[in-house]
């Protein structure tokens, strides 16, 4: 059971350039989001989603878009990239709200 | 105010210790309350949830208190794989699609 798959692992981008992190879950989650966590703050969200078609803000989305067209598939449009992007993001689904959120692996991203 | 906070420590404490972290959360309607643990460079993981009455998984303790708005985790007898990121988690009533992270409590087990 793969659970939720992001792709890549590891990115380097220049500023200025465009990118999509990509997620993935095979649980049939209705609750998709994205996180950054930077050092000494913890997780903060970027953006979530409580089912197809649905999409909202969290704490941190400017510089970021995202869509949700199926439920298993949740990216993440790095419009353009910025220094202060520089983070690692992880993607998390929940069957329903207060659930249990189960995460990707992480994407290293560093904008220079 | 931040909405959930946390001791970030490092709290460094010898095998076989008991150590204890609270964290506080600012919205009195909270609804559900979890302990993650993270693991250096990984994703978090799920250590417990949080009940009303208060609950235990072996050598982890988890309490609420509602009144002071504050839940707690205690780890009995330490071990080194022990070591971590705990992370702890609010879902706001209102939000009940969003969940909110403390920005986590570094424990370091030394031998």
């Amino acid at each position: 059971n793969a659970g939720v798959t992001q792709t890549p692992k590891f990115q380097v981008l220049k500023t200025g350039q465009s990118m999509t992190l990509q997620c993935a879950q095979d649980m049939n989650h209705e609750y998709m989001s994205w996180y950054r966590q930077d050092p000494g703050m913890g997780l903060r969200l970027i953006h979530y989603s409580v089912g197809a078609g649905i999409t909202d803000q969290g704490e941190v989305p400017n510089g970021y878009n995202v869509s949700r067209s199926t439920t298993e598939d949740f990216p993440l449009r790095l419009l353009s990239a910025a220094p202060s992007q520089t983070s690692v993001y992880f993607c998390a689904s929940q069957e329903t709200g207060g659930t249990e959120a189960f995460f990707g692996q992480g994407t290293r991203l560093t904008v220079v | 105010r931040k909405e959930v906070e946390q001791d970030p420590g490092p709290f460094n404490v010898p095998e076989g210790a008991t150590v204890a972290f609270n964290c506080t959360y600012s919205n009195s309607a909270s609804q559900s309350f979890f302990w993650y643990r993270q693991d250096c460079r990984k994703e978090p993981k799920l250590l417990m949830s949080v009940y009303s009455s208060g609950n235990e998984d072996g050598r982890f303790t988890a309490q609420l208190n509602r009144a002071s708005q504050y839940i707690s985790l205690l780890i009995r007898d330490s071990k080194l794989s022990d070591s971590a990121t705990y992370l702890c988690v609010v879902t706001p009533y209102s939000s009940a699609s969003k969940i909110i992270f403390g920005s986590g409590t570094r424990l370091s087990i030394r031998p």
